[in-house]
C-alpha cells in the first residue's frame, strides 16, 4: 500500500501567487482531512470530506482557501492569493469510517511545507 | 465539549530508562483516543488507539498506553527508552463525524 501520496513536497512562492497543494487517500478510504501544522498553532483541522462531500469546514482560515474532492481518490486544497503567513507543513490524511460510527485510524501522509516569501 | 490537554511541552529520558508522556482528556462521550508520533520532517504515524475495548493498549515500537476513565487520562509509557524514539508525540481525541482534536505535542529527546 502507498499509503497517503501528496504533491509537492516542498512549495515555495511569492505572496500573490496561487497555490494548489493535492492529496492522494488510501484506496478505499472514504473520509479525507486537510490540516495545517505551525509551530504557534500546533495541528489545526483545515476541513474534511466523507465520500467525497465537504462535511466541515469551520478550520479553513479565509476565502482565499478552498478545497475540492472531485472523486474519491484525489482532493486539492487551494490558496489564492498566498500570503507569508500561510506558510506552514499542510498535512492530508485519509480513513475508512461507516457513517455514524467512531472515528477510525486517519494514515497521514508525509506533508507539503508551503513557504510563502 | 472535547478537549485533550497534554501536561509536558517536553520530556527528556536517557537511553535505557522509562517514558512517561502524561495526556488527560475532556470528553462528553465515552470517547476514542489515539497516540501519533512525529519525526523531524516527517508525517505523523499512528502508534496506537483505544476504542473501548482493552483499557492497556499495546502499540508500536514497546508503546504502550492506559485508559483511565475515572482520571480521564491516556498516559503513553515504555519500559526502555531508544534514541530513536527521539520525536514528537501527540495524544489526540476522536470528535463527532471523525474529527480529531489534537494536543499540543511532547517533544521527547533521549540523552545517550
Amino acid at each position: 500500500d502507498a499509503g497517503v501520496i501528496q504533491s509537492p513536497r516542498h512549495e515555495v512562492t511569492e505572496m500573490g501567487q496561487e497555490v494548489t497543494l493535492r492529496c492522494k487517500p488510501i484506496s478505499g478510504h472514504n473520509s479525507l482531512f486537510w490540516y495545517r501544522q505551525t509551530m504557534m498553532r500546533g495541528l489545526e483541522l483545515l476541513i474534511y470530506f466523507n465520500n467525497n462531500v465537504p462535511i466541515d469546514d469551520s478550520g479553513m482560515p479565509e476565502d482565499r482557501f478552498s478545497a475540492k474532492m472531485p472523486n474519491a481518490s484525489f482532493s486539492t486544497l487551494k490558496i489564492q492569493p498566498s500570503e507569508p503567513r500561510d506558510s506552514a507543513v499542510y498535512f492530508c490524511a485519509s480513513s475508512s469510517r461507516a457513517s455514524g460510527g467512531r472515528a477510525d485510524t486517519q494514515y497521514f501522509g508525509p506533508g507539503t511545507r508551503l513557504t510563502v516569501l | 465539549a472535547q478537549s485533550v490537554t497534554q501536561l509536558d511541552s517536553h520530556v527528556s529520558v536517557s537511553e535505557g530508562t522509562p517514558v512517561l508522556l502524561r495526556c488527560n482528556y475532556s470528553s462528553s462521550y465515552s470517547p476514542s483516543l489515539f497516540w501519533y508520533v512525529q519525526h523531524p520532517n516527517k508525517g505523523l504515524q499512528l502508534l496506537l488507539k483505544y476504542t473501548s475495548a482493552a483499557t492497556l493498549v499495546k502499540g508500536i515500537n514497546g508503546f504502550e498506553a492506559e485508559f483511565k476513565k475515572s482520571e480521564t487520562s491516556f498516559h503513553l509509557t515504555k519500559p526502555s527508552a531508544h534514541m530513536s524514539d527521539a520525536a514528537e508525540y501527540f495524544c489526540v481525541v476522536s470528535f463527532q463525524g471523525g474529527k480529531l482534536i489534537f494536543g499540543q505535542g511532547t517533544e521527547l529527546s533521549v540523552k545517550p
